[in-house]
């Protein structure tokens, strides 16, 4: 079946260091996305990718980076210099419609814990 | 300013009553409507879309939502709901704008709780 792949679902990491979330999707969708929750805040775009070799900064970026060196795949770090990492992460794609909006298919999330 | 606003962060209702979550919308243009659910721990699912036509639109596990443009909203309704249901449910405003203005902007979530 189709769909996003999120690894790993739990993660936790020290202050100070960098850590990777994964992202794959074999739906063959070529926008891919970033997103963070936290409990009452909804979901916060972090950054985003419409085509393979290019990104965009969403509305929270600061302290985060991404690659899109496949179209499969859009890895997150979440690198020391974000403050405030606890949170779940949520990745996901779309292809746009005839109408052309942008229908997102998420992936199950990724839970990162500072310790 | 485009936003999403849900009114009520926490609904409480009876197995097998009615439901009715709300949803109003700032847009600049022709919007895109979404409801999505998510269960704790999990990602979002799509549960309708509204893009143009019938503003009454059908989707899911027996939802139904409604576009309504004078008033900028798009509540989503149950007409019984089951323990099942109890989840988060977010709705979100997107458009046919290239690049960023193109996004979903989601709205903060309504928590549903199911009593027996």
């Amino acid at each position: 079946d189709g769909g996003i792949t999120q690894s790993p679902k739990y993660l936790f990491r020290k202050e100070g260091q960098n850590v990777t979330l994964s992202c794959e999707q074999n739906l063959n969708h070529d926008a891919m996305y970033w997103y963070r929750q936290d409990p009452g805040q909804g979901l916060r775009l972090i950054y985003y990718s419409q085509i393979v070799n290019d990104f965009q900064k969403g509305d929270i970026a600061e302290g985060y980076s991404v690659s899109r060196e496949k179209k499969e795949s859009f890895p997150l770090t979440v690198t020391s210099a974000q403050k405030n990492p606890t949170a779940f992460y949520l990745c996901a794609s779309s292809t746009p419609s005839p109408s052309g909006a942008n229908v997102l298919t998420f992936g199950a999330g990724s839970r990162l814990t500072v310790l | 300013a485009q936003s999403v606003t849900q009114p009520d962060i926490h609904i409480t209702v009876s197995e097998g009553a009615s439901l009715e979550l709300r949803c109003n919308y700032s847009y600049g243009a022709t919007p895109y409507l979404f409801w999505y659910v998510q269960s704790p721990g999990q990602g979002l699912q799509l549960l309708l879309k509204y893009f143009s036509g019938d503003t009454l639109v059908q989707g899911i596990k027996g939802f139904e939502a409604e576009f309504k443009r004078s008033q900028s909203s798009f509540n989503l309704r149950k007409p019984s709901v089951h323990w099942s249901d109890a989840a988060e449910y977010f709705c979100a405003v997107g458009g046919n704008y290239g690049g960023s203005q193109g996004n979903l902007i989601f709205g903060k979530g309504t928590k549903l709780s199911v009593k027996p």
